[in-house]
């Protein structure tokens, strides 16, 4: 596998379910990102992390929590979401989180739809 | 308010014209563009970026313009090719330690053969 991963690629929830979603770079960057892009928005970013720490959360709901095991690997746990919450989530990572001018590289994406 | 504009949702050219895509910003602190490309059911993938310092990046069919003094970018595709319909985000990223993407909403391209 090269480039970023992203699983599921398609989801369908209940509001009361509880699911993750799972997002692997195989880049050796050491910063990785979660998106939400809903329809006809600017992509929103979520949470950043830095060699594994967090270093950015936009005041997401904590009905979506993050968690950063190692450089490589970033989950993102859904609980209790709401039907506004369908949208695609993005992956994304880089060399580092505050270096200048260098570009993200995303993965395809996982289709939430909450029901 | 959306710090980083793009004001049409879609464009359509015929194969073999220009492209021009805009984008607008805001934040002065802005110091290095880049436009990304994304079809359905991908995620986006990076196409070109200019630094501040700069007025003009060119790489192959693309250019891409940047009009400080305007606070306006564009991205040209001459000639244009029906492989590059897609969506268009222009992002920008800030000066200082926190480095984050701040996108567009995106242009939708379609190049008609």
């Amino acid at each position: 596998e090269t480039g970023v991963t992203q699983t599921p690629r398609h989801l369908v929830m209940g509001m009361t379910n509880k699911k993750s979603l799972k997002c692997e770079q195989h880049l050796g960057h050491n910063a990785m990102y979660w998106y939400k892009q809903s329809a006809k928005k600017p992509l929103e970013l979520m949470f950043v992390y830095n060699f594994k720490e967090q270093t950015e959360n936009n005041s997401v709901p904590s009905r979506f929590s993050p968690e950063c095991p190692n450089s490589s690997h970033l989950f993102l746990h859904l609980h209790t979401l709401q039907p506004e919450d369908s949208a695609l989530y993005l992956c994304a990572s880089s060399p580092t989180g505050t270096s200048g001018g260098n570009e993200q590289f995303f993965g395809p994406g996982t289709r939430l739809t909450v029901l | 308010d959306q710090q980083v504009k793009q004001n049409s949702p879609s464009l359509s050219v015929q194969e073999g014209r220009i492209s021009i895509l805009n984008c607008d910003y805001t934040n002065s602190m802005f110091d290095y563009f880049l436009w990304y490309k994304k079809y359905p059911a991908e995620g986006p993938t990076f196409l070109i970026s200019i630094s501040s310092i700069k007025d003009k990046n060119e790489d192959g069919r693309f250019t891409v313009f940047l009009n400080k003094s305007a606070k306006h970018l564009s991205l040209h595709i001459v000639p244009s090719q029906p492989g590059d319909s897609a969506v268009y985000f222009c992002a920008a990223l800030s000066s200082g330690s926190a480095r984050q993407l701040t996108f567009g909403s995106g242009t939708q391209l379609t190049v008609l053969p």
